[in-house]
């Protein structure tokens, strides 16, 4: 079974308005760390926020922000006044790290396009 | 800011050759990991890398790999008889601690590898 799923592999947006990008894990660990990261056209990988299993608040981190149901095992990324830059690709990973493993397991990603 | 770097961008090499990448973590993290992303792939675990040891290692990770930290600032990936199908790009990453969620990994710009 997949550990990250991101179901939609491209998004449109037009610029200045919000955006969902949607990820479900599956994890039976209590304890897990999602983080979100972009990877623009160029190749890097930008860490963007993360959610802490046992954090109680939402995470925000400027623009973005982490809708983070634990039951429904879903953390969405929430880009709020797009921007042209913000025109990529999106990974949702996860880290569990019960049992000493170190590893970040990542979805498929989501291509965003923000249009002018 | 401190950041992750790595050397070179690109390498084309032939079949069978041996190549090395090149990283330099951030200066205060003490785990360090490699990941790779095959062409329009999701990003997968390579290796993980602290107390100049191997901590943990994926299915991919087989003989043909090899990390070692030579200095106190470089951490390299040697593939030692390269093949077609490990033509892709590959991320350095290092983050402070390790054993609990929310230790975040930061990653490098990535040597883009090409076997020909």
């Amino acid at each position: 079974a997949q550990k990250i799923t991101q179901t939609q592999p491209g998004m449109f947006v037009q610029e200045k308005e919000a955006v969902t990008l949607d990820c479900t894990y599956d994890t039976s660990d209590q304890s897990y760390g999602l983080f979100w990261y972009k990877q623009p056209s160029s190749g890097e990988m930008i860490f963007l926020i993360y959610q802490g299993s046992y954090d109680e608040q939402n995470a925000t981190e400027g623009r973005y922000s982490l809708n983070f149901q634990k039951a429904r095992k879903s953390a969405n990324l929430v880009i709020s006044a797009s921007q042209l830059g913000d025109s990529a690709m999106y990974f949702c990973a996860m880290r569990e790290p019960g049992g000493g493993s170190e590893k970040l397991v990542f979805g498929k990603g989501t291509k965003l396009t923000v249009n002018p | 800011e401190p950041e992750v770097t790595q050397t070179p961008s690109h390498q084309v090499t032939q079949m069978g050759q041996e190549v090395i990448l090149r990283c330099v973590p951030i200066s205060n993290h003490l785990y360090f990991y490699w990941y790779r992303q095959i062409l329009g792939q999701k990003v997968e675990f390579l290796v993980s890398f602290y107390n100049n040891e191997i901590s943990e290692k994926s299915e991919i990770f087989d003989d043909q790999f090899s990390v070692e930290r030579p200095d106190g600032s470089n951490f390299t990936l040697k593939i030692r008889s390269t093949k077609l199908e490990d033509s892709a790009m590959y991320f350095c990453a290092s983050s402070e601690h390790s054993g609990t969620a929310q230790e975040t990994q930061y990653f490098g710009p990535g040597t883009r590898l090409l076997v020909l």
